[in-house]
């Protein structure tokens, strides 16, 4: 079956600091990607998508590249922001019979120090 | 843009109590979702449905229920509370009309306490 595998955390970093957060997935068939981001008491927010091997995923300076070589949709940033501090998931989604059945991965917290 | 309504945010219930979450999907979004987060936990899929009809079941224990409803509004009922049922519970709704890319939208989500 499908399944997401991301980076444990928590992962702390000082402001200014690069970013990775690796995802990796298994799936049979031809998933779109995304990333959510979920802050502090509230709901999960879509962080950015990739649909198709190749895509490059962007949004408020994150990037991450759909590759299918590798199996892998990392998440990066070039200068964390102390306000980036939330908790990182990686999805996938593939439809099956009609519906979209996702996948989440475990999640990754990730605090920026000033 | 409207989003992905939920209510009620907040709710402190006994156990064995009986608990109802609403949630009122994205307009013309075909498809809701439930998911189930506790605390540090990442969501935990429990049910969907698909034009008011269940299309797929997750780790939903037998005390609850959900149905979708004739305005794609749906429900989550919980009986028999337990305090491992304290949690947040998230509805999702998303599209699978042609040219959607599937992209999940959450509500806020419901803080259920059980004490």
């Amino acid at each position: 079956g499908n399944s997401v595998t991301q980076m444990e955390g928590p992962v702390t970093l000082s402001e200014e600091a690069f970013l990775t957060i690796n995802c990796t997935y298994t799936a049979t068939g031809y998933p779109s990607l995304f990333w959510y981001v979920q802050y502090p008491g509230e709901g999960l927010q879509l962080l950015l998508k990739a649909t198709k091997a190749d895509d490059k995923g962007s949004n408020k300076g994150f990037e991450a590249t759909y590759r299918k070589e590798t199996t892998s949709f990392h998440l990066e940033k070039g200068s964390v922001q102390v306000s980036d501090s939330a908790v990182y998931f990686c999805a996938l989604s593939d439809r099956a019979s009609g519906t979209y059945k996702y996948i989440f991965g475990t999640g990754t917290r990730l605090k920026v120090l000033a | 843009a409207a989003g992905v309504i939920q209510s009620p945010r907040h709710l402190i219930k006994e156990k064995r109590e009986t608990a109802t979450l609403k949630c009122y999907p994205i307009p013309r979004h075909d498809t809701v979702y439930w998911y189930q987060q506790g605390p540090g936990q990442d969501p935990q899929f429990l049910i969907s449905f698909y034009e008011k009809m269940q299309s797929d079941k997750g780790s939903i224990p037998d005390r609850f229920s959900a149905q979708q409803f004739s305005d794609y509004h749906s429900e989550l009922n919980m009986s028999s509370l337990e305090l491992g049922d304290s949690a947040l519970y998230f509805c999702a709704s998303s599209s699978v009309k042609s040219g959607d890319t599937g992209e999940l939208f959450f509500g806020e989500g419901s803080r259920l306490t059980v004490l």
